[in-house]
């Protein structure tokens, strides 16, 4: 089965510095690779998806994301961060074949003036 | 704005009661998915349906129903609520079914169900 590890719940940061939240997943072979924020009071948008080819893919708003097979990782990062990137980041799997998401917990970003 | 509709917004209810949330997918879009979010399980897959049909199934209980109509907006009905039931939950839209490439999903605000 699949599955997705967000290890940190929450991650502080000050104005202007750079962030990486961490994912980790578990699948059998190369999944699709996402990664969503949701804002308060808000749905879910994706910032970017890994299916293939180049393992660092850009997002929007300054995002981007590498994949590392051996390390059955896809870290996202961003190199300055403002405050309205304040949120929760969700990085999910899906399979081949299939639309079905399967998400790690989400890490709570809070961003320091 | 994703494009995909949710009502209601929120929803109070008590245990043993059955509700209906609403989702008006995107314009084009076939697929509608339903994702649960609580503080115990995370976020989710319910079920998927393609053009009017279930297309896929995840950890929806027996209590839990879902449809897709012929103009394609979906209904989840939840019956025999119970607190745990408490939970975000969101619908998706995509344009086809994913089988053989992935489309992507694009997610309605959420309706936050409240089981006192």
């Amino acid at each position: 089965a699949q599955s997705v590890t967000q290890p940190d719940i929450h991650i502080t940061v000050s104005e202007g510095a750079s962030l990486e939240l961490r994912c980790n997943y578990s699948y059998g072979a190369t999944p699709y690779l996402f990664w969503y924020v949701q804002s308060p009071g808000q749905g879910l948008q994706l910032l970017l998806k890994y299916f293939s080819g180049d393992t660092l893919v850009q997002g929007i708003k300054g995002f981007e994301a590498e994949f590392k097979r051996s390390q059955s990782s896809f870290n996202l990062r961003k190199p300055s961060v403002h405050w309205s990137d304040a949120a929760e980041y969700f990085c999910a799997v899906g399979p081949l074949g299939g639309n079905m998401l399967t998400f790690g917990g989400g890490t709570r970003l809070m961003v320091k003036p | 704005d994703s494009g995909v509709t949710q009502t209601p917004k929120h929803l109070i209810t008590a245990t043993g009661q059955r509700v209906t949330l609403r989702c008006s997918p995107r314009s084009g879009d076939l697929s509608v998915y339903w994702y649960q979010q609580s503080l115990d399980q995370g976020l989710q897959f319910l079920i998927q349906y393609y053009n009017g049909e279930e297309r896929a199934k995840g950890n929806i209980l027996e209590r839990f129903s879902a449809q897709q109509f012929p103009d394609l907006h979906s209904e989840l009905n939840l019956s025999s609520l119970e607190l745990g039931d408490s939970a975000l939950y969101f619908c998706a839209s995509s344009v086809s079914s994913g089988a053989g490439a992935y489309n992507e999903q694009f997610f309605g605000p959420g309706t936050r169900l409240t089981v006192l």
